[in-house]
């Protein structure tokens, strides 16, 4: 079974510069986030998809950020324009449970290594 | 959400048995225990996840103790491979979740 991709691994773009990541979930899970480490910092919660609804986005930084998941497949994030303190590790994760987040088990790609000059 | 603490570091040598502790002092009723690893460049991986006393499987134990307030998660005979930083997550699992500093585990040698 295929695991959680990220695309791309690597991104370096210059301050401005508009970005797009993109997360292929695991198949038939139908919760998928969306992480980053920014700065060495702690790794924090940026949204929520519930197939292809927005469930929670309240960890979105500002409105530069905007995600989504046509079709409630694969997701895009897209960084626009991109500053310098954007800089930092995105990672995404998907879960197949979809009740109760209490107990979820979450299954992450190796993240998206985003570096804004 | 609870908050978690574990220690910054530790180190250990291959072979031996390692217990991490977390503390979570106002874990909810409803909360359960999740620890996750990760590697360098990677993802944090799930090991594994509790709700009271002891669960093992192949890869880890996790100690709970009746009060809650505290997990231990418990890796027996460590190699250099299991160098690795180690998260414990307290309640809801990808909403919101608070993953801390984590654990950063050195196996010598």
């Amino acid at each position: 079974e295929a695991g959680v991709t990220q695309f791309p691994s690597h991104s370096v773009i210059e301050k401005g510069q508009t970005v797009t990541l993109r997360c292929d979930p695991i198949s038939g899970h139908d919760n998928l986030y969306w992480y980053r480490r920014v700065m060495g910092k702690e790794i924090k919660f940026l949204l929520h998809f519930v197939k292809e609804s927005k469930q929670d986005e309240s960890g979105m930084p500002n409105n530069r950020f905007l995600a989504e998941r046509t079709g409630g497949t694969y997701s895009t994030l897209k960084v626009q324009p991109a500053e310098l303190e954007d800089s930092g590790v995105y990672f995404c994760a998907s879960s197949q449970d979809g009740t109760g987040f209490l107990r979820e088990k979450l299954f992450f790609g190796s993240g998206t290594q985003l570096s804004v000059l | 959400l609870a908050k978690t603490t574990q220690p910054i570091s530790m180190d250990s040598y291959e072979g031996q048995e390692v217990n991490i502790t977390c503390s979570h002092n106002n874990i909810a009723t409803n909360d359960y225990i999740t620890w996750y690893q990760q590697f360098p460049s990677q993802g944090p991986r799930f090991i594994i996840q509790g709700y009271k006393t002891k669960v093992t499987n192949e890869v880890a134990s996790l100690f709970i103790p009746a009060d809650r307030k505290s997990s231990t998660l418990s890796l027996p005979r460590v190699s250099l491979s299991d160098t690795a930083v180690y998260y414990c997550l307290v309640g809801g699992g990808g909403f919101k979740t608070i993953f801390g500093a984590g654990t950063r585990l050195f196996v010598k040698a």
